[in-house]
Parts: C-alpha cells; structure tokens; sequence
C-alpha cells in the first residue's frame, strides 16, 4: 500500500506570511506525529495525535505553530507569522502500534 | 526526561570494512531503542528497534545492534560496508510505547571505494 505522503514537498514563503504542510498517514494508522528537522541536525519532535486528538503537543515551539487532524486521518500543521527560522524540513510520520512509525518524505520549508 | 547522543557526526570507512556507529541513551524508564537510515532526500527508514526483547536485534541490510543496559549503549554495527551504505544514520529512544521519541543528531556514513 502506499506510504506516508506529504505535500507540498517544498514550500518557500516571504516572512510574515501563513503557511499549511499536509500530511496524509498510511491507511488505517491511528497515530500521526510531526516532526521538524533543522539543517545537520536530528528530528525534533512536535506533536503526537491519536486518532483526531492530539495527546501531546509539547513540541511546538510557540503559539504561532498549530495542527489539526479533524477526521483521524489527514493533518495540517499550520504556522503562521512565518519567521526566518522557521525554515526546515517538516517530517510526518504515523504508525498503527507504538513502536515502529513510518516517515514521509518531508516538506522543506523555506523563509525568505 | 529522555536523551540520545550520537558519538561522530561523521564516520568513514571503507568499502568492506567494519561499520561501527556509536549511541548513548538516557532514560528514567525502560527504553525503546531505534536506529534509523535516510537517504538523501529521502524520509527516515526503520533500520531495527529493541523493544525489550532480546538485547542483540538484527535489522534489515546487514545491520544489526546490540542493547547494554550496562553502558547505556545501543551502537549499531555491519560487517562489510557497502556504498549503499553510504546516508545519515539516526538513533532514537523512546519511552514504552514510543510516541514522542528522541532523536539524535546524527552520523554521517561516509563508504570509500
């Protein structure tokens, strides 16, 4: 079956401005999670849903990240206010246990 | 709170020789432990997980990593690198269930002809 899918695969924006990064799970996976992952660096979690709630949102940097999953499948992750230091590779993954999440390609989002 | 340091953010080996990438973890409860692979452009691919099972944990493509509660370790080894070995390799803990899991900085495998 098809993997985890996440569009736009890159995104390039102008500070200030208000962005949204998809991400759509494998089918039937009642976790999602978000990740963010910065240039030589390590994924950074952001926030985990299971199902349409989301259990854990520690990671979010600030006010101006949000995401939602509405139906328990496909999420948004939303920023807005863009800053500079947004600019990164956004990673989805979802999973159907707890032990092995499967990733997306990522969304490379890039600041101007 | 939980932790991962990866030891080298680069390693070069030969074509043939031994792979050894290095991984410290801290954690307060029983850990899950992952070692992850991407490729260039690529999302992140499973390489294996311990999951409280046995402490020697073969994964795909010939890696395989060993779980020393002892010294925190789960470093990742292959007998024979590869090129295709050649990527950015991540290790990972999380906490029993996994959600929220913790990354390493990384390692970058460098395989010479």
């Amino acid at each position: 079956g098809a993997g985890v899918s996440q569009t736009p695969s890159n995104k390039v924006t102008e500070k200030g401005k208000y962005v949204e990064l998809r991400c759509d799970p494998i089918s039937g996976h009642t976790a999602l999670y978000w990740y963010r992952q910065s240039l030589g660096q390590g994924p950074e979690f952001l926030i985990y849903f299971q199902g349409t709630g989301a259990a854990d949102d520690s990671g979010l940097p600030n006010d101006r990240f949000f995401a939602v999953r509405p139906e328990g499948s496909v999420s948004t992750l939303k920023i807005q206010r863009t800053e500079r230091g947004d600019s990164a590779v956004y990673l989805c993954a979802s999973s159907q246990g707890l032990e092995e999440q499967f990733f997306g390609p990522g969304t490379r989002l890039t600041v101007l | 709170a939980q932790s991962v340091t990866q030891l080298g953010s680069h390693v070069s080996v030969s074509e043939g020789a031994l792979v050894l990438l290095r991984c410290n973890y801290s954690s307060s409860v029983p850990p899950y432990l992952f070692w992850y692979v991407q490729y260039p452009n690529q999302g992140l691919q499973l390489l294996l997980k311990y999951t409280s099972a046995a402490t020697l944990v073969k994964g795909i493509n010939g890696f395989e990593a060993e779980f020393k509660k002892s010294e925190t370790s789960f470093h990742l080894t292959k007998p024979s690198a590869h090129m295709s070995d050649a990527a950015e390799y991540f290790c990972a803990v999380g906490p029993n269930g996994g959600f929220k899991t913790i990354f390493g900085a990384g390692t970058r495998l460098f395989v010479k002809a």
